[in-house]
């Protein structure tokens, strides 16, 4: 079975500071996406940001980077230059190829403070 | 991105009770999925509706209580069934666009079943 493990339930940074979130996951499939979505009090599922498991190198979305080390089935995000409105819920998710179904982490909550 | 819209954004509703929440689609979708957020916690897939045929249910979702049509391409409605007070939750559809299995969301339905 895929699982998603998103291991920091809470964290925190002042503006204009940057934060890793770490997110891990088990599959033995080699085809895959990843992706991060960020939910803020509005409760809007927001896409942020997405990789491909078949490219090494790592995404990036403005200030939104992540690292993927395929072979610790790890996939952190960074957010640089930190912004009050990035305060929300922040979602890993994952799905093989061809399955069309998104595993989703727990969510890691994401205070910025000024 | 398509642009999606969900009815109604919230309702409180009494034990016993069925409710339908209508999830459209400013542009033709193949998939259409619909997921479960309950208090405080991740997402997780209810269903999937491919328009034309019968949906596609998870582990732990029977269509007697969640029937979920597909008539078009644009429009899908959930309906949760002889409600309790644990099927109080966010119900967000969402839609597959690209190549890249990437999902968007709705803004989501709030229930509160008293």
């Amino acid at each position: 079975a895929q699982t998603v493990t998103q291991s920091q339930p809470e964290m925190s940074v002042q503006e204009a500071e940057t934060v890793t979130l770490s997110c891990t996951y088990d599959t033995s499939e080699n085809n895959y996406y990843l992706f991060w979505y960020k939910q803020p009090p509005s409760r809007q599922m927001i896409l942020v940001i997405r990789q491909e498991a078949y490219k090494q190198q790592n995404a990036t979305e403005n200030r939104f980077s992540v690292n993927f080390q395929k072979a610790a089935k790890s996939f952190s995000l960074k957010i640089s230059d930190s912004q009050l409105g990035d305060t929300a819920m922040y979602f890993c998710a994952f799905t093989p190829t061809g399955f069309q179904k998104l595993v989703f982490g727990t969510g890691t909550r994401l205070l910025v403070s000024p | 991105s398509a642009v999606i819209s969900q009815k109604p954004s919230r309702d409180i509703c009494q034990r016993g009770t069925s409710l339908t929440i209508q999830c459209q689609v400013d542009s033709q979708v193949t998939m259409m999925f619909w997921y479960r957020q309950q208090p405080g916690q991740s997402l997780t897939l209810i269903a999937t509706a491919n328009q034309g045929s019968e949906a596609t249910y998870e582990s732990g979702f029977v269509i007697d209580k969640f029937p979920i049509s597909r008539p078009n391409l644009t429009f899908s409605t959930l309906t949760v069934s002889n409600m309790s007070p644990e099927d109080s939750s966010i119900y967000l559809c969402s839609v597959e666009e690209g190549t890249s299995y990437e999902q968007y969301f709705g803004p989501g339905t709030r229930l509160t079943v008293t």
